[in-house]
């Protein structure tokens, strides 16, 4: 299995500032995704992260407002951009095992926007 | 596109007791996978069970089943003995994987709306 962390776990930040998340795996991985929860929903693929080329983003969702870096086989960052209330959510990584049966997900990031 | 559906937003069940919480799906797809995660209020996804599509047999975990009817794209999740740390938001989800032969490659997941479980002591 894949042990995932994210930092910040939680953060609260001003409408119109911006926000980088982390996501660090213990092993190597080709894929990252990042998952959007709002307050009281479901998940939401928010983008696929691979290593060495720009990530792609799932209809609603776009660079400008996501950027994401995937520097190496073991890191991902997602920043949220020019904050509102709206983006206030917990952000997931997730990451796939050897096996399409595995898929891990880090414990998330607690984002208020006031 | 495939979609996930859960129609029971909550549901409650004595401590003890069994309890099927529904999920259905739509695809065309013939080769595929399904999930039953849990969400505790810690927010940490924790993977509760998994089925291959192309398995028959429906996959058991200790207290946890699901019965998979592949024909009417249904998977429900069976939980006996309830415990109150069952007690968690369970959501179902849906992987189609993908071509890619790169090893260790991840699928995205396709997540239904969850339902609410609270075990009664």
């Amino acid at each position: 299995s894949a042990v995932i962390s994210q930092k910040p776990s939680r953060d609260i930040c001003q409408r119109g500032t911006s926000l980088t998340i982390q996501c660090q795996v213990d092993s190597q991985v080709t894929m990252m995704f990042w998952y959007r929860q709002q307050p009281g929903q479901s998940l939401t693929l928010i983008a696929t992260a691979n290593q060495g080329s720009e990530a792609t983003y799932e209809s609603g969702f776009v660079i400008d407002k996501f950027p994401i870096s995937r520097p190496n086989l073991t890191f991902s960052t997602l920043t949220v951009s020019n904050m509102s209330p709206e983006d206030s959510s917990i952000y997931l990584c997730s990451v796939g095992g050897a096996s399409p049966r595995e898929q891990f997900f880090g414990p998330g990031t607690r984002l208020t926007v006031l | 596109a495939q979609t996930v559906t859960q129609s029971q937003p909550e549901m409650s069940v004595q401590e003890a007791e069994t309890v099927t919480l529904s999920c259905t799906y739509d695809t065309s797809e013939n080769n595929y996978y399904l999930f039953w995660y849990k969400q505790p209020p810690s927010r940490q996804m924790i993977l509760v069970i998994r089925q291959e599509a192309y398995k028959q047999q429906n996959a058991t975990e200790n207290r946890f089943s699901v019965n998979f009817q592949k024909a009417a794209k249904s998977f429900s999740l069976k939980i006996s003995d309830s415990q109150l740390g069952d007690t968690a938001m369970y959501f179902c989800a849906f992987m189609k994987p993908n071509s890619s032969r790169v090893s260790g490659s991840a699928r995205q997941l396709t997540f239904g709306s969850g339902t609410q479980l609270t075990v009664l002591p």
